[in-house]
């Protein structure tokens, strides 16, 4: 079965602007969890959703926001966009939340650059 | 605050031989381990992981060790190949919840 699916791949935006990226997880998971990877923090945890509610946020400002919706399928956004935002950003989706042999599984990434 | 961090940067190693790349935890309320491969330009992919009550599991050519009383956590790889050179993540959990945190990563260079 398909993997977890992030888009777009790769994007260039304006410093101000705001961006919306887009998840699938794995068919049949319902655990949505987003993650920012850049070289100086490395993987950071955003936000988690579960049947549409938002279970966990991590210590990223206001601007960063994010949704699941019915079909789990997640979308992140960022406004007012600054040039530190620039990374990859990471789905990562499981059947539930939480651990004890609940697999958590990464898309490829959206890569995010702001000029 | 408390963090998962790892010993090595950076690790070169023979074709052949067995690797194991470390990882050091402070949280104590942490209950679930997982390795992750993260090769250029992809996501993290899931390697294996492990839960508190355990300290070792097996499997294809990995093999994961978990010391609590130290709160250690390693990765051993058997027989590398050049396939494996990638940047390899540490990352604790706490049940409950998909909050993980993240080591800084060990990048491993396979040399033929």
């Amino acid at each position: 079965k398909a993997g977890v699916t992030q888009t777009p791949r790769y994007l260039i935006k304006t410093r101000g602007q705001q961006v919306t990226l887009s998840c699938s997880p794995i068919s049949g998971h319902r655990s949505v969890s987003w993650y920012q990877q850049t070289p100086g923090q490395g993987l950071q945890f955003l936000f988690e959703y579960f049947s549409e509610t938002q279970r966990n946020k991590g210590n990223f400002p206001g601007r960063f926001s994010g949704r699941q919706f019915s079909n789990s399928r997640s979308e992140m956004n960022v406004s007012t966009l600054e040039l530190g935002d620039s990374a990859l950003y990471l789905c990562a989706s499981s059947l539930t939340p939480g651990s004890s042999g609940n697999t958590i599984y990464f898309g490829e990434g959206s890569w995010l650059t702001v000029v | 605050g408390e963090s998962v961090g790892l010993h090595l940067p950076t690790l070169s190693v023979q074709e052949g031989d067995n690797s194991i790349i470390n990882c050091a935890y402070s949280n104590s309320a942490s209950d679930y381990f997982i390795w992750y491969k993260q090769e250029s330009g992809k996501g993290p992919q899931f390697i294996i992981d492990i839960r508190s009550n355990m300290d070792k599991r097996q499997g294809q050519r990995v093999t994961v060790l978990l010391n609590k009383t130290v709160k250690h956590l390693s990765l051993q790889i058997a027989a590398t190949q050049p396939g494996d050179s990638a940047v390899y993540f540490c990352a604790e959990n706490i049940q409950g919840n998909n909050d993980m945190r993240f080591g800084a990563g060990t990048r491993l260079t396979v040399k033929p």
